[in-house]
């Protein structure tokens, strides 16, 4: 079966403007979660979807949002992007969110 | 919240050699404990899991062992092989409840020299 799908795979912005990245999740999973990936912080929760409802937010600003469709697929916006939000973005697939987690390829995202 | 701590955060062993990783974690809550493998460039990949009803879970050349009561769980490669050569992650969740998230250690680099 096709696994996490993520797009775009990389992308590059400048300071100030404003990104949507968007997964696709594996057949039948319903919990959609995204992670910000950096060298010096590791793997960050940013927040969990199910079934369009948003169930945790991890410690990151307001800038950062996402939302989840009736077909469980993603996306997640960050406005007014910073040097500092220079990260791989990963989101991960499970079926409610309990265990099991499969992560897509992940969105690079270079702000200049 | 959780807190995960991983060691060591570089390992380099011979081919053919065991390597062993060692997390804690600081909320007696997690109750399901993931082990991603994350080649350069690539996405993380789950290796192994295991659940705080079960103390050892074995695939193969990989093992997981957990301790609930001191809070630490290993993972253990024995007979290393070069393509082991990663960044391995240990993870902790609530999956039971209402946590719906998963809280990593930093990493730990694995250098399988041949």
């Amino acid at each position: 079966k096709a696994g996490v799908t993520q797009t775009p795979r990389y992308l590059i912005k400048t300071r100030g403007q404003q990104v949507t990245l968007s997964c696709s999740p594996i057949s039948g999973h319903r919990s959609v979660s995204w992670y910000q990936q950096t060298p010096g912080q590791g793997l960050q929760f940013l927040f969990e979807y199910f079934s369009e409802t948003q169930r945790n937010k991890g410690n990151f600003p307001g800038r950062f949002s996402g939302r989840q469709f009736s077909n469980s697929r993603s996306e997640m916006n960050v406005s007014t992007l910073e040097l500092g939000d220079s990260a791989l973005y990963l989101c991960a697939s499970s079926l409610e969110g309990r265990g099991g987690y499969t992560f897509g390829s992940g969105t690079r995202l270079t702000v200049v | 919240g959780e807190n995960v701590e991983q060691h060591p955060s570089t390992l380099s062993v011979q081919e053919g050699d065991s390597a062993v990783i060692k997390c804690t974690y600081s909320d007696s809550a997690s109750n399901y404990f993931p082990w991603y493998k994350q080649e350069l460039g690539k996405r993380p990949q789950l290796i192994i899991d295991i659940r705080s009803n079960v103390g050892e879970k074995k695939d193969q050349r990989i093992a997981v062992t957990l301790n609930k009561t001191a809070k630490h769980f290993s993972l253990h490669i024995t007979e290393t092989q070069p393509e082991d050569s990663a960044v391995y992650f240990c993870a902790a969740s609530n999956g039971g409840g209402s946590n719906y998230k998963l809280t990593f250690g930093k990493g730990t680099l694995l250098t399988v020299n041949p």
